[in-house]
């Protein structure tokens, strides 16, 4: 079945520090590859996605690349902010039976200070 | 609306009440899906609707839970004889299955239910 394993947390950075956090999965098939992120108080979002091998997804300063050879979307940011503060999922889905029910990793807490 | 709501966004009940949990998905979008997102782990599925039918409900943990989407809009999670292990966030989303945002799940800000 599919898995997606994240670093653990929190992350704690001070602002304009480079931020990496890791995301490796396991899948069957061919899936799509995500970051969600979650602001305290707030629904998930999705920040980026790629749906095919070496696809750079980006957003909002935030970067991550879909490497299959080691089946990794690790998520970066050059610089963060106070305002990154939140917790981020990494995801996959493939399409199964016609839907794209994600498969979430537990979350890493990032916690950016001024 | 312009996003997902879900409600009530807290609720507390005894061991053994019946519960139901609302919510109200973007206009439009002809899938829905529930999740349950325990303290420290990501969203589990349970339940993924397309339009009024469940087209799978394998997340489920057991027939104490149900949910329904009767008009193919609003849905309802409903879960019977509620235990100390049922205390959840449980989250709502919905997709387009059409256009430039197809697949692209939509959440809402979850209901924490929390049982006594």
């Amino acid at each position: 079945g599919n898995s997606v394993t994240q670093m653990e947390g929190p992350v704690t950075l001070s602002e304009e520090a480079f931020l990496t956090i890791n995301c490796t999965y396991t899948a069957t098939g061919y899936p799509s590859l995500f970051w969600y992120v979650q602001y305290p108080g707030e629904g998930l979002q999705l920040l980026l996605k790629a749906t095919k091998a070496d696809d750079k997804g980006s957003n909002k300063g935030f970067e991550a690349t879909y490497r299959k050879e080691t089946t990794s979307f690790h998520l970066e940011k050059g610089s963060v902010q106070v305002s990154d503060s939140a917790v981020y999922f990494c995801a996959l889905s493939d399409q199964s039976g016609g839907s794209y029910i994600p498969t979430f990793g537990r979350g890493t807490s990032l916690i950016v200070h001024p | 609306g312009a996003g997902v709501s879900q409600t009530p966004s807290n609720k507390v009940t005894e061991k053994g009440k019946y519960v139901e949990l609302r919510c109200d998905p973007i206009s439009g979008h002809t899938a829905l899906y529930w999740y349950r997102q325990s303290l420290g782990q990501g969203p589990e599925f349970l339940i993924y609707f397309q339009g009024t039918g469940a087209a799978d409900d394998s997340g489920l943990p057991n027939d104490r839970f149900f949910a329904v989407r009767p008009e193919g809009s609003v849905s309802t999670l409903k879960i019977q004889r509620t235990e100390r292990g049922d205390s959840a966030v449980y989250l709502c989303a919905s997709s387009s299955m059409t256009g430039r945002g197809k697949n692209i799940q939509y959440f809402g800000a979850g209901t924490r239910l929390s049982v006594l």
